[in-house]
């Protein structure tokens, strides 16, 4: 497509519920990144995948999130038991090269209640 | 983590040049400068990078410090449009990561 694509744009869920949120990148691109932005902030930085494996994890905050992109274009990423401090806005990027510009999605809004 | 530090806000007036600054003192040689910018319910979106030398598109110039420990974004004739958070980013390419700061708010009158 023409950019980054994120599904739903909107999601409430109820606390200790699992949610998937999913990101479709722009065509060709090999970088995929998640990122998470609270209200008032910078987008926080959680996982990069170059191709199908997680190049850098490090930003997952704990083992609730989880994320996979298994033929290294669409991108799950997965939050188990959620909790309402997960309440945010979770951004997906993509780049056709490490290092390049990025192009971020819509994001999508997820409201834990 | 590597941080930059910009002004938390701006103002300038419509048409006119607009000059944001950024430090990123502890930039190391591989790392690239990138500006992003981002308006109420969107995406960052993204302006410009460089690495050393200055750079120019459509949207923006880069002015890039010799010493790279700092860089100036140039918007030529700003625009009611251009209001917007705008982060200052050093892309430690190694790593993959953008470590995003506060931004500067810039807001343009008319």
């Amino acid at each position: 497509g023409a950019g980054v694509s994120q599904t739903p744009s909107n999601k409430v869920t109820e606390k200790g519920k699992y949610v998937e949120l999913r990101c479709d990148p722009i065509s060709g691109h090999t970088a995929l990144y998640w990122y998470r932005q609270s209200l008032g902030q910078g987008p926080e930085f959680l996982i990069y995948f170059q191709g199908t494996g997680a190049a850098d994890d490090s930003g997952l905050p704990n083992d609730r999130f989880f994320a996979v992109r298994p033929e290294g274009s669409v991108s799950t990423l997965k939050i188990q038991r959620t909790e309402r401090g997960d309440s945010a806005v979770y951004l997906c990027a993509s780049s056709l090269l490490q290092g390049d510009g990025y192009t971020f999605g819509s994001g999508t809004r997820l409201t834990v209640v | 983590d590597a941080k930059t530090t910009q002004p938390n806000s701006m103002e300038s007036n419509e048409e006119e040049p607009v000059h944001l600054p950024c430090n990123h003192s502890t930039i190391s040689g591989t790392d690239y400068i990138h500006w992003y910018r981002q308006l109420p319910s969107q995406g960052p979106e993204y302006v410009i990078h460089g690495l050393t030398s200055n750079v120019n598109n459509r949207m923006a110039s880069l002015a890039i410090a010799e010493d790279r420990k700092s860089s100036t974004l140039i918007l030529h004739r700003a625009t009611l449009r251009d209001a917007a958070v705008y982060y200052c980013i050093q892309d430690s390419s190694n790593t993959g990561k953008l470590i995003f700061g506060q931004g500067t708010t810039l807001q343009v009158k008319p």
